[in-house]
């Protein structure tokens, strides 16, 4: 069983919808973290959190929202995507000066 | 700014083989971490060894092993006698020792055919 549970698996949205995906940890780390993993691009870091604050955003379009309520759950919140943002969208968990324990990711396709 | 590089795109041996993964790194931090992961069909990326950058010290678990060269920028990744469960994308990543910015490379899919 991963330490790190993502929130759908799966989902298919139009370019109107909202949806939000949940990462949640239960390893008592106090960094998480957004990733995107596109089929022919590296994987792209989007947003950190740690303790609860925002540390890093890299240029991330503003139709990707995230949240950190605290240190065990994160949140992307997606509006009007567009077809390119489908990828597979993975959450990480650390301790600020460890390895990072990911998720099985979100699958998403925007239709 | 930092960067990980991974040349092989694929690599494709024959069970028993042993094979080596590639990762180049540039980074202006004097101390910073190392990592590997590994990337079964299934998607979640595993972890599989973190090393710090004052630590040169090669290392050694079960069939893997990992060389960490500071002189040439590289931390490549030994498997030996190669199984089919080894098949893979494996991503190298660098991260700053201070912060949480964790870059990867692009990754190299691994096939060990029977």
């Amino acid at each position: 069983e991963t330490g790190v549970t993502q929130t759908p698996r799966h989902l298919v949205m139009g370019m109107t919808n909202k949806k939000s995906l949940k990462c949640e940890q239960h390893l008592g780390h106090n960094a998480m973290y957004w990733y995107k993993q596109s089929a022919k691009k590296p994987l792209e870091l989007m947003f950190v959190y740690n303790f609860k604050e925002q540390t890093e955003n890299n240029s991330v379009p503003s139709r990707f929202s995230p949240e950190c309520p605290n240190s065990s759950h994160l949140f992307l919140h997606l509006h009007t995507l567009q077809p390119e943002d489908s990828a597979l969208y993975l959450c990480a968990s650390s301790l600020t000066t460890g390895e990072a324990f990911f998720g099985q990711g979100t699958r998403l396709t925007v239709v | 700014a930092q960067k990980v590089t991974q040349a092989q795109t694929e690599i494709s041996v024959v069970e028993k083989e042993d094979v080596t993964l590639d990762c180049v790194y540039e980074t202006r931090d004097t101390t910073y971490y190392l990592f590997w992961y590994k990337q079964p069909p299934s998607g979640e990326l595993v972890f599989l060894i973190r090393r710090n950058s004052f630590d040169e010290q090669n290392e050694i678990s079960g069939r893997y092993s990992w060389n960490f060269q500071k002189s040439t920028s590289s931390f490549n990744f030994t498997i030996t006698a190669s199984q089919v469960v080894d098949s893979a994308v494996y991503f190298c990543a660098l991260r700053p020792y201070n912060n949480n910015d964790m870059r990867f490379g692009a990754g190299t899919r691994l096939t060990v055919k029977p």
